[in-house]
This record gives C-alpha cells, structure tokens and sequence, in this order.
C-alpha cells in the first residue's frame, strides 16, 4: 500500500519564476493538505483540498494556489517566488470523517529560490 | 487561536538514558494530538496519535501522555538508542468538523550519543 507521494524531490528556482508541486495521496484517502516549514521551523498549514475544492486555507498569500484532481492527486503551485518561498513543502493525506490513524505526510519537496 | 509550545527545543542525551519531551497547546478544546518524527530535510513520520478521550498512548519504547485540562503532552522515549536521533515534532488538531489542518510545534532536536 503505496503511501503519500511527492515529486520532485528537490528543486532549485531563481526568484520570479513559478513552481508546481505534485503530490499522490495514499490509497483510501481523498482529502490532501499542503505545508510548509522553513528551516527550524514547524510546519505551517497552506490549504487543504477535498472534492477538487480548496476548502481551508492558512495565512498566505494569493500567490499560493491549488488544484486537486478527480483522482485526489493534487498540486501546489506558488508564482512570483521569493526568496523566503525556500523550504520544504509536505503534503498530507487523510480520509474525510473519522480517521484514527491520523494524518500520513510524504516525503516533502525542498524547493530553494535563489 | 491554537498555538503549540515545545521544550526544550535541542537535547542531547547519553545512549540508554530515559528521556522526556514536552507539548504544550493554548487552547485545550482539542480533537487529537499527534507525536511525529523527521529525521534531516525529510519528510514527517506519525509516532503517536492520542484522541482528545485518551489519556495515553504506548508503541514500543515511546509512551505518549496527554492532559487536555492543562494543555500539555509529554512524549516518553526509554531507554534511547543513537538511532533514536531526529527532531520531534507535536501537532494539535482543533475541535471541529471536517478535517481541520494541524497546528506544530517547532520540535525538539534530539541527539543520542553513543
């Protein structure tokens, strides 16, 4: 049972330039939720995404934005980079209503703006 | 709104020694609080998870507690082993419907030297 899966691993991004990031749920959950954690830091919550709707999101700005498609896989695409864009990128899954194992998060995507 | 405190927020310890981190959360109307690990630049790897009627959780060395009424969890590690290594993160979901996203910690850097 494949858990939840991000590409590309890694990424190196010159400021201005816009970035997607990709992101497979485990299998039986349809619910995906992006993070991001600067260096030293706890994850921060960016949006989440169910029925192909963003249906929460976290203090940032327009210049992040979502996708998730019928197949619950999503995407995470951020414009105009800055620098402090740099960090790593997690995305959760989970299945909506009780779900007593909690949240499964990949493996990230470290994305570096220079 | 909800904010989660860890200390302390580096430990180093001898190889074999008991040890224990601290999770403390604002608001105490909580649905569950999970333990994580991330081991450097990687992705968040689900230790424990304690619902908010749970008073404890135990997988194999590690012995998470939980006391809504003040806002505090304790992750327990026995007897600690090098591999034990990684930085610890607690995250808190609020009371809510539907899936509501996580709040972290900013972890705790754990050294087991051997």
């Amino acid at each position: 049972d494949a858990g939840v899966t991000q590409s590309p691993t890694h990424l190196i991004k010159t400021r201005g330039q816009q970035v997607t990031l990709r992101c497979s749920p485990k299998s039986g959950h349809d619910t995906v939720s992006w993070y991001q954690q600067a260096l030293g830091q706890g994850p921060q919550f960016i949006f989440q995404y169910y029925e192909e709707e963003e249906r929460q999101r976290g203090n940032f700005p327009d210049r992040f934005s979502g996708h998730q498609f019928p197949n619950y896989s999503s995407e995470l695409n951020v414009n105009a980079l800055l620098l402090g864009d740099s960090a790593l990128y997690l995305c959760a899954s989970s299945p909506r209503g009780w779900y007593p194992d909690g949240y499964t998060f990949g493996s990230g995507t470290r994305l570096t703006v220079v | 709104k909800q904010e989660v405190t860890q200390i302390p927020a580096a430990l180093s310890v001898p190889e074999g020694e008991n040890l224990v981190l601290n999770c403390s959360f604002t608001d105490s109307a909580i649905y569950n609080l999970q333990w994580f690990r991330q081991d450097p630049g990687k992705g968040l790897t689900s230790l424990l998870l304690i619902q908010s009627s749970q008073r404890e959780q135990t997988s194999g060395r590690l012995n998470a507690s939980l006391d809504k009424s003040s806002g505090r969890s304790t992750l327990y590690i026995a007897a600690s082993q090098p591999g034990d290594s990684a930085t610890y993160l607690c995250a808190v979901r609020s009371t809510d419907s539907g899936n509501t996203p996580l709040v972290f910690g900013k972890g705790t850097r754990l050294s087991v030297i051997a």
